[in-house]
């Protein structure tokens, strides 16, 4: 069963850069897209980019100046920054993938369980 | 960006009532929908994907339709557990945009 984990500080200072880490288990990170995903307290759900296995990234671009996603395939790993962080990026942030059949995507099969990041000085 | 704009925001319902959900997209987006659950404090949970395919594991009270602008999500007889909010996400045009939500809570 392939599960995600997020790791990474609750709580960041206005002005910082914001650092998460999701780690894939029970399954490679391998042809496969991960994305971050996030939501503020009480709100909707906001998608903020993914990264394939090799690379390949596609950002929001609401956020695209300010976001950059990396993926270690030797630690079955990938990983957000979100820099400049205000009190807007207060919010849970969850790690899900995307799979692919040809050229039919299968969205957010899988999901973290959640990492709330609340920007406070 | 494409929006996405469910109806009700909010439902309150019966145990064993049957209830739908729409989803309208501001623009065509074919079949490239899902439909998601989340409970409080958890992660959202994929119930319907490619707009009409049930995800496997996920009961047969829940079923989606519709293709290009409009879809719905119906419950056909909802159980305890089925008390939530929904989220569909259209996946045809960047960026993946989700509607605002549907809380259903129990009458």
């Amino acid at each position: 069963q392939v599960q995600l984990q997020e790791s990474g500080p609750g709580l960041v200072k206005p002005s910082e850069t914001l650092s998460l880490t999701c780690t894939v288990s029970g399954g490679s990170i391998n042809n496969y897209y991960w994305n971050w995903i996030r939501q503020p307290p009480g709100r909707g759900l906001e998608w903020i980019g993914y990264i394939y296995y090799s690379g390949t990234t596609m950002y929001n671009p609401s956020l695209k100046s300010r976001v950059t996603i990396s993926v270690d395939t030797s630690k079955n790993q990938f990983s957000l920054k979100l820099r400049s962080v205000t009190a807007a990026d207060t919010a849970v942030y969850y790690c899900a993938r995307t799979s692919q059949e040809t050229s039919v995507y299968y969205l957010f099969d899988y999901w973290g369980q959640g990492n709330l990041v609340t920007v406070s000085s | 960006d494409i929006q996405m704009t469910q109806s009700p925001s909010s439902l309150s319902a019966s145990v064993g009532d049957r209830v739908t959900i729409t989803c309208r997209a501001s623009q065509g987006i074919g079949n490239d929908l899902a439909w998601y659950q989340q409970r409080p404090g958890k992660a959202p949970k994929r119930l319907i994907y490619l707009a009409s395919s049930l995800q496997s594991g996920v009961p047969s009270r829940f079923s989606g339709s519709g293709s290009g602008a409009e879809f719905t999500l119906t419950i056909s007889s909802l159980q305890p557990e089925d008390f939530a909010t929904y989220y569909c996400l259209q996946h045809n045009t960047y960026p993946y945009t989700f509607g605002q939500g549907t809380k259903l809570e129990i009458k």
